[in-house]
């Protein structure tokens, strides 16, 4: 069974920075594309970032373009958001989903990020 | 950028009729649509890929068609666990997008 798990969402001064986990099993991480994406409250859904299965090339949407940076450690089966500078904009629900070509096939269940003084 | 436009914001339907939900593209994007559900407090769950490919474990009520920038997801003899929001998801392009969702609530 598929399993993603994110980790270290929580509040945060903007300015500062966070790191977030997701940790899969259950599938053979090392095969597949990944992505985080994000939904603000009561919002709609956001992709944020994309990173290729050997972690060879990344993709960002504009708006974290030069703050967000996405990596993996196939050896660990998990995946990693590190965000700086961040703003109160940011504050969303992240999760991580596998990416089965176009589709994101399965997703974790979310962690929440709150920017805010 | 490509934009996703899904009509309605809002559906409300009674259970047992059928509906169709709709995503528009601003360009041609061949086939390279997908449609997800979000129930209250859920993930979301792929329903759909590549307009009209069918996912392992949805129920075959849900249906998808369209190519080009008019996509359609239809749900036939709505039930009362398919209210949520819908949304679809563009991988014509790298930089993916959504649409902004489509709700439906009972009437």
């Amino acid at each position: 069974e598929v399993q993603l798990v994110e980790s270290g969402g929580g509040l945060v001064q903007p300015g500062r920075s966070l790191k977030l986990s997701c940790a899969a099993s259950g599938f053979t991480f090392s095969d597949y594309n990944m992505a985080w994406v994000r939904q603000a409250p009561k919002k709609g859904l956001e992709w944020v970032a994309t990173i290729i299965y050997d972690g060879s090339r990344t993709y960002y949407r504009d708006s974290v373009k030069g703050r967000f940076t996405i990596s993996r450690d196939n050896a660990k089966s998990t995946l990693y958001l590190q965000m700086d500078s961040l703003r109160s904009e940011d504050t969303a629900t992240y999760y991580c989903a596998t990416l089965n070509g176009g589709p994101f096939a399965y997703w974790g269940q979310g962690t929440l990020v709150t920017v805010s003084s | 950028n490509i934009v996703l436009t899904q009509s309605p914001a809002t559906l409300s339907v009674t259970p047992g009729e059928s509906v169709s939900l709709s995503c528009r593209a601003s360009q041609s994007i061949s086939t390279s649509i997908h449609w997800y559900q979000q129930k209250s407090n859920e993930s979301p769950r792929l329903l759909i890929k590549y307009a009209s490919q069918s996912i392992s474990g949805i129920p075959s009520r849900f249906s998808g068609s369209g190519s080009g920038t008019d996509f359609t997801l239809s749900i036939n003899r709505v039930e009362s666990e398919d209210f949520s929001i819908y949304y679809c998801q563009q991988s014509y392009s790298s930089l993916y997008t959504f649409g902004s969702g489509t709700k439906l609530e009972i009437k």
